[in-house]
């Protein structure tokens, strides 16, 4: 199973755009990239999924090089609702490990 | 959309009870996860399913056994509740296929032993 590390803490301020990465040295063939969002006392929600390159939605965008050892999620102009713990994961979904997440607190 | 319902949102048990935790989810999804969650922890994988009647241990199965008889039902079971396993715990739903990471959570299951 792939390893994740990502930053336990990051500040922002309402508008600003936040980059998040995470580092996933052992990423294998078969393994996606996908990030969740949770807020307290509330399960992760699904933000989004990506293999390789770029992928983007309504919520966020997320970059992942062409080794795809690490990845970004980037969170455009962030609201002070978008703080919550952001997690990266990575894997094929038999045995799905999360990491410890990233904490962003949106600042006004 | 996709439901995964956890039975009870809030529980109060005594030591040595046993605790039934009922998760059924509406998607046909062929795998099934329960977590738990505590504070600084993060979420850490007590057992999941991939199919009916099968199970895998995950990185903390002690003092937990669970259940799949069908498909949209998955029970995680405390043989006799101790104190130390006072926590929120999940259940998720995810398909079978090359997008497997696309996990459906619940609300959550907040249970305190006392």
């Amino acid at each position: 199973l792939a390893k994740t590390t990502q930053p336990i803490s990051m500040d922002s301020y309402e508008g600003q755009e936040v980059n998040i990465t995470c580092s996933h040295n052992n990423i294998a063939t078969n393994d996606y990239i996908t990030w969740y969002q949770q807020f307290p006392s509330q399960g992760p929600r699904f933000i989004i999924q990506g293999y390789k390159t770029k992928v983007t939605n309504e919520v966020a965008s997320l970059f992942i090089p062409a080794d795809r050892k690490s990845s970004t999620l980037s969170l455009p102009r962030v609201s002070l609702s978008d703080t919550a713990v952001y997690y990266c994961l990575v894997g094929d979904g038999f045995k799905t490990i999360f990491g410890a997440g990233t904490r962003l607190f949106v600042k006004a | 959309d996709v439901k995964v319902t956890q039975s009870s949102r809030y529980l109060v048990k005594r030591t040595g009870e046993k605790v039934f935790l009922e998760c059924v989810q509406d998607m046909d999804h062929e795998n099934m996860f329960w977590y738990r969650q505590d504070p600084g922890l993060g979420l850490r994988l007590i057992y999941f399913s991939y199919d009916v009647k099968m199970k895998e241990k995950g990185d903390i199965p002690e003092g937990y056994s669970v259940s799949r008889e069908k498909k949209e039902r998955f029970s995680l079971i405390l043989e006799s509740a101790s104190t130390n396993q006072t926590s929120m715990y999940l259940c998720a739903s995810s398909p079978r296929d090359r997008s497997g990471n696309t996990i459906y959570f619940g609300e959550g299951s907040w249970l305190t032993v006392v």
